[in-house]
């Protein structure tokens, strides 16, 4: 079946850096991925849609300066959390439309900032 | 935009009973997905549901769709404590190409 590989599964940084997350589609093209974060006990919220070769469309309400992504090739997108502060403390996962109608999701990453 | 309201949204049941979530949607559900997530993990896919009055089985677990295509509920039967986690309903709003969440379920098993 598709897997979908997100990188690192959990990363500390300090206030002020940033910090890069992968998601990569092994088995097949993704020409479209997906971001979402997700709060502690709560459920997923879509950050961004991941364009192969174009710009992300970004949800309302989530800052594009803050959550750049790029979708450089048809298996792998990247999350970049600029100038990251604890308040962006938080599990993000990435997902990718897989050859049918499925969606397939990464293992998420755990964003620990301080 | 698409709202899905899961309900409930937390659900402790004894290991061996069943037990229903459901997800609600105030417009068309243009494919219904039904996820699981183990906290602080991936989501694994259980069903998809796209046609009105669908209903598909996997093990224990059955999704079915109603004929307007506005609500789901997925039945667990005889639950074992491998069902414990949160279950999340996803739909992709109408044409959109992505897939919204509901607030998700937080299953508990007890023995």
């Amino acid at each position: 079946g598709a897997v979908v590989s997100q990188h690192p599964s959990r990363v500390i940084c300090k206030s002020g850096t940033s910090v890069k997350i992968e998601c990569r589609s092994l088995d097949f093209q993704a020409t479209t991925m997906f971001w979402y974060r997700q709060f502690p006990k709560k459920s997923l919220m879509l950050m961004a849609t991941s364009n192969e070769g174009s710009k992300a469309t970004y949800e309302q309400g989530v800052e594009k300066d803050k959550f750049l992504i790029n979708h450089a090739s048809l298996t792998l997108s990247t999350l970049t959390v600029t100038s990251a502060h604890p308040e962006d403390s938080s599990f993000y996962i990435c997902s990718a439309r897989d050859r049918g109608v499925g969606y397939t999701f990464g293992s998420g990453t755990r964003l620990t900032v301080v | 935009s698409q709202e899905l309201e899961q309900s409930p949204q937390s659900l402790i049941v004894q290991e061996g009973k069943n037990l229903t979530i459901n997800c609600t949607s105030s417009k068309t559900l243009y494919g219904l997905y039904w996820y699981k997530q183990k906290y602080g993990e991936g989501l694994i896919f259980l069903m998809m549901l796209q046609k009105g009055g669908e209903e598909k089985s996997h093990e224990k677990i059955t999704a079915k769709l109603d004929e307007k295509k506005q609500q789901s509920s997925l039945h667990i039967t005889a639950s074992q404590p491998s069902h414990a986690g949160i279950y999340l309903c996803g739909a992709d709003p109408g044409g959109a190409q992505k897939l919204v969440f509901g607030q998700g379920t937080r299953l508990t098993i007890n023995p």
